[in-house]
């Protein structure tokens, strides 16, 4: 089990659903990040919180919508997403610069 | 200038062999070299972790060497078993002007340990 919890495990959504992912850490990380893992891929950063506030957004569409309502949740709000979006979704955490991120076990997302 | 090479793509080893991996990176501005295993259906797991003013970090059966100079890093595992058959990231890591890190991962190893 990891200390980054997410929920839900599995996800199945169609292209106009609206629906959110969910991410509890309870480390006192002041660092959160959403990451996307396509298979045999290496996981790409979409999103940085950092004291709960947007840090960084890679040119992530805006059918994507990150939330942190404090500093120990986040959230990932999903609207009109395409086929293509299907992955798995990563939420991590890390105290400063030279500590790990910790990754939870990710929702794995399907989008018909 | 981003990005972190990885090789091999796929490694198999006999039980009680040394896996190795090596990656490469370009930017200076890395300055902390994580290394993750992730299984089926996991996240990322760290397994060790290397800073740039070290040479050689072990933790078990796992080692990093690691040269500055010619911008490359690896990952020695020792005494391979079954349970090592995973897939590995390495990643280099620098600091964000707003706070927290952003980790540049490379593009994966799958091992795999026969008995």
């Amino acid at each position: 089990d990891t200390e980054v919890t997410q929920t839900p495990k599995h996800l199945v959504m169609g292209m106009t659903n609206k629906k959110s992912l969910k991410c509890e850490q309870h480390m006192g990380h002041r660092a959160m990040y959403w990451y996307k893992q396509k298979a045999k891929k290496p996981p790409e950063l979409m999103f940085v919180y950092s004291y709960e506030k947007l840090s960084i957004n890679e040119s992530v569409p805006s059918r994507f919508s990150p939330e942190c309502p404090n500093s120990s949740l986040l959230n990932l709000h999903l609207h009109a997403l395409q086929p293509e979006d299907s992955a798995l979704y990563l939420c991590a955490s890390s105290q400063d610069m030279y500590s790990p991120l910790h990754f939870g076990n990710g929702t794995r997302l399907t989008v018909t | 200038q981003q990005q972190v090479k990885q090789s091999p793509q796929s490694l198999i080893v006999q039980k009680g062999g040394i896996s190795i991996i090596n990656c490469a990176y370009e930017n200076t501005a890395f300055d902390y070299f994580p290394w993750y295993q992730q299984f089926p259906g996991k996240g990322p797991a760290l397994l060790i972790a290397i800073r740039p003013d070290v040479s050689e970090k072990k933790e078990g059966r796992f080692t990093i060497s690691f040269n500055k100079s010619a911008k490359q890093f690896s990952l020695h595992i020792m005494d391979s078993q079954p349970g090592d058959s995973a897939t590995y990231f390495c990643a280099a890591s620098m600091e964000l002007t707003g706070g927290g890190n952003k980790l540049t991962f490379g593009t994966g190893t799958q091992l795999k340990v026969e008995l």
